[in-house]
């Protein structure tokens, strides 16, 4: 399994708190992306990064900030929780970008009540 | 926007038959296909991927490519229980880093 490791697995927050969320990873792989997975929806981009401190959005960043600091280490912030944030979180890596696999964390599942 | 389809399903095969999984991609500029299996409650995990037309065998699995048309498929053979799984096709760009998923298609194996 590639060295990937998210953490909370599981967090239950309340409405209007930040929320912070890690992706760590031991590859060494430069692009690193955060997908939420909700029924009927699909796995949908939240934000992306090509390289410390080079992010990009998703098509559904509103409500979530990132940040990228050092290789091995990708935060996912929402800045304030509503009920709509309740999803499955996965992180996921890539060695060369889209034209190549990406390999996925174990996930977070987020509860905001 | 690019989009990814897939028949969500689901798609009940005996055991021992062969599954045929299907997806069509809009953005005649993709050039990178892979297919994920995801188990209920569980991370995507990679089992193919493809770049160019024509068909890729791994084992039990077999992905197809054709760029003229869009589409691109997965073939399990010998279709175990196990395999009984949600297959997402995803779809990426030339200088793109974003991979593009399909909803997903729900693979169910009788035994």
């Amino acid at each position: 399994d590639a060295g990937i490791t998210q953490s909370p697995r599981h967090k239950v927050t309340e409405t209007g708190t930040p929320v912070t969320l890690r992706c760590h990873q031991t590859e060494n792989h430069r692009y690193m992306y955060w997908y939420r997975q909700d029924p009927g929806h699909g796995l949908r981009l939240i934000h992306y990064s090509y390289g410390v401190k080079d992010t990009d959005k998703g098509e559904v960043s509103d409500g979530y900030s990132v940040s990228r600091s050092k290789t091995e280490d990708f935060l996912l912030t929402l800045e304030s929780a509503t009920s709509s944030q309740t999803s499955v979180y996965f992180c996921a890596i890539s060695d060369r970008g889209g034209n190549t696999e990406a390999f996925f964390g174990q996930g977070t599942r987020l509860t905001v009540v | 926007q690019k989009e990814v389809e897939q028949n969500s399903g689901p798609l009940s095969v005996p055991e021992g038959a062969i599954a045929s999984l299907n997806c069509t991609y809009s953005d005649r500029g993709s050039q990178s296909f892979f297919w994920y299996r995801q188990y209920s409650g569980k991370s995507p995990e990679l089992i193919m991927s493809i770049y160019s037309n024509g068909d890729k065998e791994d084992g039990r699995f077999t992905a197809q490519l054709n760029k003229a048309s869009q589409y691109v498929s997965l073939l399990i053979r010998d279709s175990q229980p196990s395999d009984s799984a949600t297959y997402l096709c995803a779809v990426s760009g030339g200088s793109n880093y974003k991979l593009t998923f399909g909803k997903g298609t729900l693979l169910t194996v009788n035994p």
